[in-house]
């Protein structure tokens, strides 16, 4: 069965700390995996993509990681700021289909306080 | 920024009623999908259309029917709302040519949150 789960399911860490979120993956076959942000009361934004020859791809204090081969990614946040506080979900696309079937992970809360 | 647009933001309805969520994107996408999303849960993707006159159910069976009568138009309609309805619903696009990845990426609208009493 096809499923993404990510871990912690909450964080909560203090403005300037760095922090990890982690995703495991089942989905096959692979085409590509994005971490998205969602803020309170809003839709989804992308923040990563990565296909399966990237092991990693950087957006400013973010940086996504993926081993194909255990099939886990993380996304690793650098000097945290009040407006990360959001939703981190992690979306695995597989190649079986011509939709590009979308795997969507729970999600991770991250709170930073100040 | 993603020029997505749903209405309205909020909504809360009384049992029976007929409602409309509209989804207006400006991108000239194809491919346009609503989702629904439960706190703390994952998205599920209830409809998805491939173009003008396409539309398909998703994987969690909704009673929520979609037209597709223009490109930038994707409307979602409830004709009796009941309190197993509430959620927030997402609207979202994405680029449906052939080429590359990053075109798959889809670009969410704000969501609906929707109260059914």
């Amino acid at each position: 069965k096809n499923q993404v789960e990510q871990s912690p399911q909450s964080l909560i860490i203090l403005e300037g700390k760095n922090c990890t979120l982690q995703c495991n993956y089942t989905v096959s076959p692979f085409s590509n995996l994005r971490w998205y942000k969602q803020d309170t009361g809003r839709g989804p934004v992308s923040l990563t993509i990565m296909t399966f020859s990237e092991n990693t791809k950087s957006n400013g204090r973010y940086t996504a990681t993926l081993d194909a081969d255990t099939k886990q990614s993380s996304l690793h946040i650098t000097a945290s700021q009040l407006s990360d506080s959001a939703s981190y979900i992690c979306v695995v696309s597989d190649r079986g289909s011509t939709l590009g079937r979308l795997y969507f992970g729970r999600g991770t809360q991250l709170t930073v306080w100040p | 920024e993603a020029d997505i647009y749903q209405t309205p933001r909020y909504l809360v309805i009384g049992t029976g009623k007929k409602i409309t969520l509209e989804c207006s994107q400006t991108m000239g996408h194809d491919k346009m999908y609503w989702y629904q999303q439960d706190p703390g849960m994952e998205l599920h993707l209830i409809h998805y259309s491939y173009g003008v006159n396409s539309t398909e159910k998703g994987d969690l069976s909704s009673e929520s029917t979609v037209s597709r009568i223009r490109t930038e138009h994707f409307p979602l309609t409830l004709e009796s709302a009941r309190p197993s309805h509430t959620s927030q619903y997402l609207c979202a696009s994405s680029f449906g040519g052939l080429a590359g990845i990053n075109q798959e990426t889809q670009y969410f609208g704000p969501g609906t949150r929707l109260l059914v009493l």
